[in-house]
């Protein structure tokens, strides 16, 4: 069965540089949720989008943007990068808000 | 606002051993929705067990447990004779769901557990 898809599954940025994460729900399923793991820490929610609008909104800093598109997938936009962004970012997606379930997720370091 | 806390940070088994993981939430919703993921060492969530409010009624799964209290608000999770293989992080987790469907998912910290051989 087709899961989420994460890319890229590893990044390296340096500070003050910018990065974009992309997130392909499981086909036919029209809500992403993003979250952020940092190191030793729980998952952290930071927005969500039903049907290409932002549904709920956790601690998501200003720094970041994110979107759904026409097709669904979603893009987490994170610029003026800090080394506390350094994290884990999984994405997870629903079929109308019903359970979720997790992609890969992708790691991000922030030298 | 919700709350889970998993008060146990690390436990340290040997293999066969069972082993409890406990999960105490609040919240003041009233249908909710309670899940136990692992996640290891290579830092997927694997998805274990999804539980509602309504559903008080414990569940077995191969050597899995998990025992639901809505009278203590607690989601307790039993590994009967451990394998080295369960050595993870098992985070237990809490969605409200409201006419709109689930909302997001609140994680407790999570407990590690190491299981020697």
């Amino acid at each position: 069965a087709a899961g989420v898809i994460q890319s890229p599954r590893h990044l390296i940025k340096e500070k003050r540089e910018t990065a974009t994460l992309k997130c392909y729900p499981i086909p036919r399923h029209d809500t992403v949720y993003w979250y952020q793991q940092g190191p030793g820490q729980d998952p952290q929610f930071l927005i969500s989008f039903y049907e290409k609008m932002q549904s709920d909104k956790g601690s998501i800093p200003d720094r970041f943007s994110a979107q759904q598109f026409s097709d669904y997938h979603s893009e987490l936009n994170m610029s003026s990068l800090e080394l506390g962004d350094s994290a884990l970012y999984f994405c997870a997606s629903s079929l109308r808000r019903d359970e979720q379930f997790f992609g890969p997720g992708t790691r991000l370091t922030v030298l | 606002a919700q709350k889970v806390t998993q008060a146990q940070t690390e436990i340290s088994v040997v293999e066969k051993e069972d082993v409890t993981l406990d999960c105490v939430y609040e919240t003041r919703d009233t249908t909710y929705y309670l899940f136990w993921y692992k996640q290891p060492p290579s830092g997927e969530l694997v998805f274990l067990i999804r539980r509602n409010s309504f559903d008080e009624q414990n569940e077995i799964s191969g050597r899995y447990s998990w025992n639901f209290q809505k009278s203590t608000s607690s989601f307790n999770f039993t590994i009967t004779a451990s394998q080295v293989v369960d050595s993870a992080v098992y985070f237990c987790a809490l969605s409200a769901a409201l006419n709109t469907g689930f909302q997001k998912l609140v994680f407790g910290t999570g407990t590690r557990l190491l299981v020697s051989p």
